[in-house]
């Protein structure tokens, strides 16, 4: 799956607790996004970066956070863990020519008790 | 800001028969329009894409999408639907200008024997 590795691929956590997420890819690419997946919902972006050290926030962000300090690496991070944050979350990647397809992980599906 | 909308929850057809999911969008510039399909429990696949030219572009598995401009569509058909296309499917849209994509909220297809 075009070298994307998500881990923990499955997480059940309290509410309150911290939780970081991580996706790692063997392709060099510049771009990586975070999407999560609900019901009726489709994916909703959260975070992206458009390389190392430079993120932004997307449609969803507030109560997560995301770092990049190395190509490969993109966490993503909640802070204080809601039931809300119930979903399945997808991590994307994307190389650098024009109008390139995003390459999905294969999802870490997380429950916050 | 962008958006997508799929405006039907599910769409069912039998098998040998052609298969529409319709997708319309809305962006600011010229748009960069995705297909995905997502079997259970994996993550979302590209199928095709529309950047420019020609407006009937085809993809995987036998898709083909036809970007209309003056109805802001990107409908996926395929003239002979297998039971094997049974799965999720979601538009998406970028503008060209911008690093974020957005889904719909996806079209569960179910081809029946």
């Amino acid at each position: 799956d075009a070298g994307i590795t998500q881990s923990p691929r499955h997480k059940v956590t309290e509410t309150g607790t911290p939780v970081t997420l991580r996706c790692h890819q063997t392709e060099n690419h510049r771009y990586m996004y975070w999407y999560r997946q609900d019901p009726g919902h489709g994916l909703r972006l959260i975070h992206y970066s458009y390389g190392v050290k430079d993120t932004d926030k997307g449609e969803v962000s507030d109560g997560y956070s995301v770092s990049r300090s190395k190509t490969e690496d993109f966490l993503l991070t909640l802070e204080s863990a809601t039931s809300s944050q119930t979903s399945v979350y997808f991590c994307a990647i994307r190389g650098q020519g024009e109008g390139s397809p995003l390459h999905f992980g294969n999802g870490t599906r997380l429950t916050v008790t | 800001a962008q958006s997508v909308a799929q405006p039907e929850d599910q769409v069912n057809v039998a098998e040998g028969n052609p298969l529409t999911v319709k997708c319309t969008y809305s962006v600011s510039g010229n748009p960069y329009l995705f297909w995905y399909v997502q079997y259970p429990n994996r993550g979302l696949q590209f199928l095709l894409k529309y950047i420019t030219g020609d407006n009937l572009v085809k993809g995987s598995y036998g898709f083909e999408a036809e970007f209309n401009k003056s109805q802001t569509s990107f409908h996926l058909k395929k003239p002979s639907a297998l039971v094997s296309d049974s799965a999720l499917y979601f538009c998406a849209v970028r503008p060209s200008n911008d690093y974020k994509l957005s889904f719909g909220a996806g079209t569960t297809v179910t081809v029946r024997a």
